[in-house]
């Protein structure tokens, strides 16, 4: 089972950041956070990651609460072309190799024109 | 290639039929994953290989499912006498660290079987 709780889904309008949080109360201390999206008819897409500090890259921004318990991935100016379901996942950074990402059903995001 | 190739592309099966659905990772990439992912689904684990080695297939669903990667590249996920229930988005991913891929695994597009 997924060790984390999104909402099914999320408008944001075009131009404005979106806001997409995500509850993993059970996070071990060994244990990152890792964002992916999937683009309709496309495979899943790596975002971003972090442990426990708050993390940017081109793509988005991560922000981690100090507790752990909780993340929200930031896009700070939302296209349409981010409309995907939205995927946050909890693993071992070194979990073997044999264990593979457990999705859940994400957050579907909608950007708005 | 540039990223991860799967073929092929949609696959439509008779019941009872069965399929081989091919996976080419990107080059030197030592880890392979094989994920199922039904309608309107998150993707489920299937199979992992590092190198040639089927490290885990605990993921299968039936012993109908078999999965190889005979020279450490190419896989293919086999499924015998396949059923509706097979229907489902095929996904294959590869990532380069055996355990470890901070940078996060490359997805195919996948093979989108249908059984009929």
């Amino acid at each position: 089972d997924a060790k984390t709780t999104q909402p099914p889904s999320m408008d944001c309008a075009e131009g404005r950041a979106a806001n997409l949080p995500c509850n993993h109360s059970t996070i071990s201390g060994n244990e990152y956070v890792y964002w992916y999206r999937q683009i309709h008819s496309q495979g899943p897409q790596y975002i971003i990651h972090g442990l426990k500090n708050n993390e940017t890259n081109e793509m988005a921004s991560l922000i981690i609460t100090e507790d752990r318990k909780s993340s929200t991935l930031i896009l700070p100016h939302a296209t349409l072309r981010d409309t995907a379901v939205y995927y946050c996942i909890v693993r071992e950074s070194a979990g073997g190799g044999a264990d593979g990402l457990t999705f859940g059903k994400g957050t579907h995001l909608i950007i708005q024109p | 290639g540039a990223g991860v190739s799967q073929s092929p592309r949609y696959k439509v099966a008779k019941r009872g039929q069965d399929v081989a659905l091919r996976c080419d990772p990107i080059s030197g990439h030592v880890s392979l994953f094989w994920y199922q992912q039904a309608l309107g689904q998150g993707p489920e684990f299937l199979t992992y290989f590092q190198n040639e080695a089927q490290l885990d297939k605990s993921g299968l669903p039936s012993d109908r499912f078999f999965a190889e990667r005979p020279e450490g590249s190419v896989s293919t996920l086999k499924i015998q006498r396949t059923q509706q229930e097979d229907s489902a988005v095929y996904l294959c991913a590869s990532s380069f660290h055996p355990q470890d891929p901070l940078y996060g695994y490359t997805f195919g597009s996948g093979t989108r079987l249908t059984v009929v």
